[in-house]
């Protein structure tokens, strides 16, 4: 499978708890982004990497959420201390470049804090 | 303030009929625009897009219309199938005052075939 793969699929924590969810995205693609979905809402953007920088964080990306691309390859996204809003699924995304716009997500990391 | 509104938030067709699913949007400097199907507990899966520079894309059953002045997309579905019954998701790419070089997502309209 040549597409966006992220892990763990879901993920059940106990509020305070740290979660690390991991993506790799598509091998060719230098863009890598971060989404939020809530139920009954749309997915929101989170931030994104073009290699290995970080190049925007939406004002959604509270200080407890860090991500990072080392080397430009895999993400992870951790959020420490989490809170049961932080319940969501979390979705990976990667693009290469501007070319064709297209943006191709992972299946989503499903997140329920208790 | 929501920026990519699909102001349905479901839509019954029966199989075999068109489908015409609607998306609004208000920021003048989106200049790209792609259509996301989604079933539960699964990532966006991606259909269809179009440049702001056109006004109609054609992929198979799929076809988007782009109409700039009115600044209104629609995802036409012919015919339309069981498995389209989905979660479809307007989503528009931009400068969209924050900065992000990611997209812009309407809330979503249910779209259920019935035979």
């Amino acid at each position: 499978d040549t597409g966006v793969s992220q892990d763990p699929r879901h993920k059940i924590t106990k509020r305070g708890q740290n979660v690390t969810f991991r993506c790799d995205p598509i091998s060719e693609h230098n863009r890598l982004y971060w989404y939020r979905q809530t139920l009954g809402q749309g997915p929101e953007f989170l931030t994104y990497f073009q290699n290995e920088a970080q190049l925007e964080k939406s004002r959604l990306l509270s200080d407890r959420f860090s991500a990072e691309r080392p080397k430009g390859s895999f993400s992870t996204l951790e959020i420490q201390r989490t809170e049961q809003g932080d319940s969501a699924m979390y979705l990976c995304a990667s693009s290469f470049g501007r070319s064709g716009n297209t943006i191709y997500f992972g299946e989503g990391s499903w997140l329920t804090v208790v | 303030d929501q920026q990519v509104k699909q102001n349905s938030p479901s839509l019954s067709v029966q199989e075999g009929r068109i489908s015409i699913l609607n998306c609004d949007y208000t920021n003048s400097m989106f200049d790209y625009f792609l259509w996301y199907k989604k079933y539960p507990a699964e990532g966006p899966t991606f259909l269809i897009s179009i440049s702001s520079i056109k006004d109609k894309n054609e992929d198979g059953r799929f076809t988007v219309f782009l109409n700039k002045s009115a600044k209104h997309l629609s995802l036409h579905i012919v015919p339309s199938q069981p498995g389209d019954s989905a979660v479809y998701f307007c989503a528009a790419k931009g400068y969209s005052g924050g900065g992000a070089d990611g997209l812009t997502f309407g809330k979503g309209t249910h779209l259920i075939i019935q035979p």
